[in-house]
């Protein structure tokens, strides 16, 4: 079993739609990265949560201590926001860093 | 951009050789770990650097080995190369090592 899940695996919209990937996680953590990759290409870290939301321009992300659960949310989605979208956390104890299989979002104008 | 740098971007070796990866992490940032993305799947530890010192290490055989220097860069060494180590390889560093992770642009490598 997976430390982090996420859903759902693949994730196609139109242009302008609200989007919501989801991500659980089963082990106690320091915090939550959300984290997007283009196609080929590197990582970039979106946000880094251990309590609460989080906004930046049209990302918000939410975050649920005692449920193990968080949400990344895109509104107004674009072309461009295509990427994968990756769900990682910081254990409290050790030092790895625990990665979901990410969400392949496809955004059709 | 993170200022978080990798180098070669993109690498070919044959099976058997052997590889050097190197990352240059964030200013001020201290840790370094290394993640291996095979293709279609998501990142996996391999292992990460602490002022120096290897600070952990995930489910990978020894020829997996690596380096960290005072300025806080850090080298991956892979020896006798298999044809499964092809993927992307990360570099993140991070201030302490629990802080939050400032990803590379990734060395994609293949062996042939």
């Amino acid at each position: 079993k997976n430390e982090v899940e996420q859903s759902p695996q693949n994730l196609t919209a139109q242009e302008g739609e609200f989007i919501t990937i989801n991500c659980s996680y089963s082990v106690g953590i320091s915090a939550l990265h959300w984290l997007q990759q283009h196609p080929g290409g590197g990582i970039v870290s979106l946000f880094m949560l251990s309590s609460g939301k989080k906004k930046h321009g049209r990302l918000i992300a939410t975050i649920n201590i005692q449920e193990k659960h968080s949400s990344l949310h895109i509104t107004a989605s674009h072309p461009r926001d295509s990427a994968v979208y990756i769900c990682a956390v910081s254990p409290n104890t050790g030092n790895q860093f625990y990665f979901g299989t990410g969400t392949s979002l496809t955004v059709i104008p | 951009e993170t200022g978080v740098t990798q180098s070669p971007t993109h690498l070919i070796k044959t099976r058997g050789q052997q590889v050097t990866l190197r990352c240059s992490s964030q200013s001020g940032h201290n840790t370094v770990s290394w993640y291996q993305q095979a293709l279609g799947q998501g990142p996996q530890f391999i292992f990460q650097y602490y002022r120096e010192e290897e600070n952990g290490r995930g489910n990978f055989p020894p020829r997996f080995s690596g380096l960290q220097f005072p300025n806080y860069s850090s080298e991956l060494n892979v020896n006798a190369l298999e044809l499964d180590d092809s993927a992307l390889y990360l570099c993140a560093s991070s201030l302490e090592r629990q802080g939050g992770q400032y990803f590379g642009p990734g060395t994609r490598l293949t062996v042939t």
